[in-house]
């Protein structure tokens, strides 16, 4: 059964810091694993996706890796602002399907 | 590409009253998912479309809830006899099968359900 762990549940940091946030799961037969926001009563935002031949991927000041052996994912934000702040999801398939276990998330505030 | 929609955007209803949620896909996506979500948690998988055939279903999902995508477009989720349980955020995604970032979720803003 996938199990999707991370860590922090929350962050709390002063502006500028590069932060690292983990998301482990249980289950390495994976395809993909999928970075996510989501601001307070809203939708979640894609940030990332890796897809399982991939080592990371990287959108502006956002670095995701990706390590299936360990089954392991590292969100990295450099420099961190204020509008950053929000819940960071990952998300992974079960065992080969397309049924998404999620984490329950990272909650970031990073302060001015 | 105006993205994922959904509509209503918030519901409130009485405990045993049935309620349906419709979601609009992005145009070209094939894949359509539902979760359900609850404060503090992630969201929970539902249920999955490819086109209009319903692939998978969570266990979660009982004989109250159900689900379609008549003609691989848009989406309904129905709940009927709600219950308090409920109460949640119901969001939806849509994924590109083969074009663009095959398997990249795009997410709705969600329903927000209230049962009193």
């Amino acid at each position: 059964k996938q199990e999707v762990t991370q860590i922090p549940a929350a962050l709390s940091v002063p502006e500028g810091e590069n932060l690292v946030l983990n998301c482990s799961f249980t289950d390495s037969a994976i395809y993909n694993l999928q970075w996510f926001r989501q601001d307070p009563g809203k939708g979640l935002t894609s940030l990332l996706l890796i897809q399982s031949s991939q080592r990371e991927q990287t959108s502006g000041r956002l670095n995701a890796s990706l390590d299936k052996s360990s089954g392991r994912s590292t969100l990295y934000i450099a420099a961190s602002q204020p509008g950053d702040s929000a819940t960071y999801l990952c998300a992974v398939p079960h065992s080969g399907t397309y049924k998404y276990i999620f984490g329950t998330g990272t909650r970031l505030k990073v302060l001015a | 590409d105006t993205g994922v929609s959904q509509d209503p955007r918030h519901k409130i209803t009485k405990r045993g009253q049935n309620v349906t949620f419709r979601c609009d896909p992005i145009s070209e996506h094939n894949r359509l998912y539902w979760y359900r979500q609850t404060l503090g948690q992630g969201p929970e998988f539902l249920t999955y479309f490819q086109n209009e055939a319903q692939l998978e279903k969570s266990r979660l999902l009982s004989d109250r809830f159900s689900a379609e995508r008549p003609k691989g477009s848009f989406s309904t989720l129905e709940i009927q006899r709600t219950e308090q349980g409920d109460s949640a955020m119901y969001l939806c995604a849509s994924s590109p099968l083969a074009s663009g970032r095959p398997g990249e979720q795009y997410f709705g803003p969600g329903t927000r359900l209230t049962v009193t």
